[in-house]
């Protein structure tokens, strides 16, 4: 199971774009690229997946460079709500979270 | 549309008892199933998960053990709690169409473990 990288924190405001980097050098092949967000005594939620290229969704865009050791999910224009733990995971059949990236957004 | 259920939501147990956590899912057949359970303040670990009624995939060892009896059942088990098995358990289900990776999560018990 490729392992995953991503910051343990970061901070925003209300309005700004945000963009979390998550490095996986083992990536295999068949590996997918998917992110979470959990909200505090609540299960993840699923934001988005990608292979390689761009991803977009009505929620976040996902970037995935052609060697694809790395990924970063952008959150545009990000609110008070966005406020939350996010997961980047590589998947093949099975998921496992790591300790995911902390968003805080301020007013 | 899919549902997922797990009981009970709190449970508050003495060191020494037994465990046992339902999850049952609605809406779907043949999921591939999950346990999950996340530390305070930590990351989520997955425990078990399994591909199909009576297959089970233990992730880390540990004094739990799952069960899967029905297609659409999961359970979590344990003869002995210990300390350290306090925290939010989650239990999701993925289906097996395309090549998704959405899981769905159910909404977690709170386990205490005293």
């Amino acid at each position: 199971l490729a392992k995953t990288t991503q910051p343990i924190s970061m901070d925003s405001y209300e309005g700004q774009e945000v963009n979390i980097t998550c490095s996986h050098n083992n990536i295999a092949t068949n590996d997918y690229i998917t992110w979470y967000q959990q909200f505090p005594s609540q299960g993840p939620r699923f934001i988005i997946q990608g292979y390689k290229t761009k991803v977009t969704n009505e929620v976040a865009s996902l970037f995935i460079p052609a060697d694809r050791k790395s990924s970063t999910l952008s959150l545009p224009r990000v609110s008070l709500s966005d406020t939350a733990v996010y997961y980047c995971l590589v998947v093949d059949y099975k998921l496992s979270f790591g300790a995911g990236t902390t968003v805080t957004v301020r007013a | 549309s899919q549902t997922i259920h797990q009981w009970p939501a709190t449970l508050v147990q003495p060191v020494g008892s037994p465990l046992s956590l339902e999850c049952t899912v609605e809406g779907t057949s043949n999921p591939n199933l999950y346990w999950y359970r996340q530390a305070a303040g930590r990351g989520l670990q997955l425990l078990f998960y399994s591909v199909g009624i009576g297959q089970i995939s233990s992730e880390v060892p540990q004094n739990l053990s799952a069960s899967r009896p029905q297609d659409r059942q999961f359970i979590l088990s344990s003869k002995k709690l210990l300390l350290s098995d306090s925290g939010f358990y989650l239990c999701a289900w993925r289906g097996l169409a395309g090549v998704s990776y959405e899981q769905y999560f159910g909404p977690g018990t709170r386990l205490t473990v005293t």
